[in-house]
């Protein structure tokens, strides 16, 4: 059973274009979580979804940042016109249920840097 | 009140020793702790959890105390080893359908020969 996949593990981006990083979570898995771990900082929650539906974005900054799950297809963490504040490694985690009843998987992370 | 306080923010511990981090919260509501373990490189990996209704739970060298009326609780690592070394994460959740971890702020281990 593979784990959480996320790609890319690695993406440089010039101020203000776009970047956009996908999350499969594991097999069986209808629950996503998107955190943000900024440099000798923990973790951020961003994002909860589930297949096809936002349930707390009460972590997402108000502009530019928007996340998506669905039907088909991988999580979706898209980050348009990037400043070098965005820089930060962005981890999904998914589960079978929700956070506070069990376990949370985590991809091993996608790392963005804003030149 | 939803920040849960993390310390130290960094430990040295000899081999052979024992770990100990804490951490602390407000919110009442939360009902489930758990601590999650990184690697440098790696996303964090569930090392051990706790739920109010127990004072202690222990995994091999790995135990959770857990104080409610302090609304504390602290992570024990007993016969440290190097393979420790890690950034150890407390964190907290509620119940709920918008249920999410709220994480602390990382404890940087490292275990020396």
């Amino acid at each position: 059973n593979a784990g959480v996949m996320q790609n890319p593990r690695h993406l440089v981006r010039r101020r203000g274009q776009e970047a956009r990083l996908r999350c499969s979570p594991m097999k069986g898995h209808s629950h996503v979580y998107w955190y943000r771990q900024l440099p000798e900082e923990g973790l951020k929650f961003m994002v909860y979804l589930q297949k096809e539906n936002i349930i707390d974005e009460s972590g997402m900054p108000k502009e530019r940042f928007s996340a998506e799950f669905p039907k088909e297809g991988p999580s979706i963490l898209r980050i348009q016109q990037v400043v070098r504040g965005d820089s930060a490694a962005y981890f999904c985690a998914s589960s079978d249920r929700a956070a506070n009843t069990g376990e949370l998987f985590f991809g091993e992370g996608s790392r963005l840097t804003v030149l | 009140q939803q920040q849960v306080k993390q310390s130290p923010q960094s430990l040295i511990v000899q081999k052979g020793g024992i770990s100990i981090i804490n951490c602390a919260y407000e919110n009442t509501a939360f009902d489930y702790f758990p601590w999650y373990q990184q690697f440098p490189g790696k996303g964090p990996a569930l090392l051990i959890a706790i739920r109010p209704d127990v004072s202690e739970k222990k995994e091999g060298r790995f135990t959770i105390s857990f104080n409610k009326s302090a609304k504390q609780f602290s992570l024990h690592i007993m016969d440290s080893q190097p393979g420790d070394s890690a950034t150890y994460f407390c964190a907290a959740s509620t119940t709920g359908t918008a249920s999410k971890l709220t994480f602390g702020t990382g404890t940087r281990l490292q275990v020396t020969l």
